[in-house]
């Protein structure tokens, strides 16, 4: 199974402030790597697919980059509404994996 | 545009069966794999196991090889996902996901809470 990586864990932040969130996996997936948010009792919402595409809907102040092993989220201009748990999937091949997830909170 | 529409919550006990139910609307059922996932309370999502809707071929994670079934009824558009000899750590959401492949992305159904209690 290809193991995920993501780190921090947790951060603090300020609205308007940029994060970036990392995710790490354990052999090349090429960009098979999904973005989602996560709110308390919410279905996960997928933010960005493809390593780089931005969903439909999604505000473009999310983006994501990266190839291979080493893949970023950032959220430039942190909004109200972004304070979330944030975490990545492979879906390079089965059994899809998992990030632990990175909970964004208020500073 | 697509859903994926989920059945209710479940209250079950240890050592029975539970059946979750995924209804596909807005796309062609039959085209696009629909796999399961699921998350414990506080837990991070775990892969259970994917199902091809048009052949009925399925695939299932080693950790739950055994004790769950996907079917589906194309007739409805509906996926089911089975899981038997529940025990207390079976209480998660189980989502649906339908895999639309590299260039669109995934979509998820809204979660089905499972609880598993005495």
């Amino acid at each position: 199974d290809i193991q995920m990586t993501q780190s921090p864990s947790s951060l603090s932040a300020s609205v308007g402030d940029r994060v970036t969130i990392i995710c790490r996996t354990s052999q090349s997936i090429s960009t098979y790597l999904n973005w989602y948010q996560q709110k308390p009792g919410k279905a996960p919402k997928i933010l960005i697919y493809a390593a780089s595409s931005l969903r439909r809907g999604v505000p473009s102040r999310f983006s994501g980059g990266g190839s291979g092993t080493d893949f970023t989220l950032t959220i430039s201009g942190l909004q109200p509404e972004d304070f979330a748990t944030y975490f990545c999937q492979q879906t390079f091949n089965t059994p899809w994996t998992f990030g632990q997830g990175t909970k964004v909170e208020i500073k | 545009q697509v859903q994926l529409v989920q059945s209710g919550a479940e209250v079950k006990k240890p050592g029975a069966s539970v059946r979750v139910s995924c209804k596909a609307s807005g796309y062609t059922f039959s085209h696009f794999y629909i796999h399961w996932v699921r998350q414990a309370p506080g837990q991070g999502l775990v892969w259970m196991g994917r199902l091809n809707p048009d052949s009925g071929d399925t695939n299932y994670a080693q950790k739950f090889q055994g004790r769950v079934t996907m079917t589906r009824d194309t007739s409805i558009s509906t996926a089911y996902m089975d899981l038997s000899r529940l025990r207390s750590d079976d209480t998660a959401i189980y989502y649906c996901v339908r895999d639309a492949g590299y260039s669109y992305g995934l979509d998820w159904g809204q979660g089905t809470l499972v609880t598993v209690s005495s």
